[in-house]
């Protein structure tokens, strides 16, 4: 089956470092997403990795090592606006399908 | 603006009627996706089309019809046969990024059947 697993919760504190893991176990795998979802919104797209290693965008990077089946998404300087749904997505079908994991709570304490 | 526009934002239903929930995208995407959000969990994908008059099911089909007609429009019908039909529902096209597929999302429509 096609199955992504992350932590339900993650707690920090306002400018700290967070790293939010995900490992998953997809057919057909083509490569990580993560996405951000605030309470009651879209999921908006954060970063993609096609390749191994890491990839580096503003205040957040992301990790895939492909023979671990395992990626994470790191998160710098947290801000009190960072409290969200954070998920991993495995796209499959040559790219085309994406499936996703049941996402992980991050809060962000003062 | 581009974007998805899905509606309506707010559906209440009774048990055992169809209901059908609009998705139109300018972004000229030919990649379509609808996923269902419950409570705390992830997004599960429903259907999704990679081009007009084709579509294929994804893994929660069973309750649920769709048509692609035109390449802006991907309505989502949600059958009397969907046996727990209550959820936030999300339209999505797919933009390209570094050779992936990167979803943009609606807004999403919340149904609730009573």
């Amino acid at each position: 089956g096609q199955s992504l697993e992350q932590p339900s919760e993650v707690t920090a504190v306002e400018g700290a470092i967070v790293q939010i893991n995900c490992t998953y176990q997809t057919s057909g795998f083509y490569g990580l997403s993560w996405y951000q979802q605030h309470d009651g919104g879209a999921p908006t797209f954060l970063s993609y990795n096609g390749l191994d290693g890491l990839e580096e965008t503003g205040r957040f990077s992301s990790f895939l090592s492909r023979s671990d089946s395992y990626g994470y998404l790191l998160l710098q300087e947290l801000q009190m606006k960072d409290s969200a749904s954070y998920f991993c997505g495995s796209q499959v079908t040559g790219g085309f399908k994406t499936i996703f994991g049941a996402g992980t709570r991050l809060f962000v304490k003062a | 603006d581009g974007g998805i526009t899905q509606s309506p934002k707010y559906l209440f239903r009774k048990e055992g009627q169809n209901v059908t929930l609009s998705c139109e995208q300018n972004l000229n995407h030919d990649a379509m996706y609808w996923y269902r959000q419950d409570p705390g969990q992830g997004l599960r994908l429903i259907y999704y089309s990679q081009i007009v008059n084709d579509f294929q099911k994804g893994d929660i089909a069973e309750g649920y019809s769709v048509s692609r007609e035109k390449k802006e429009s991907f309505p989502l019908t949600v059958t009397s046969a969907q046996k727990n039909p209550t959820a936030f529902y999300l339209c999505a096209s797919a933009g390209q990024y570094s050779g992936a597929n990167v979803l943009i999302f609606g807004a999403g429509s919340r149904l609730t059947v009573l």
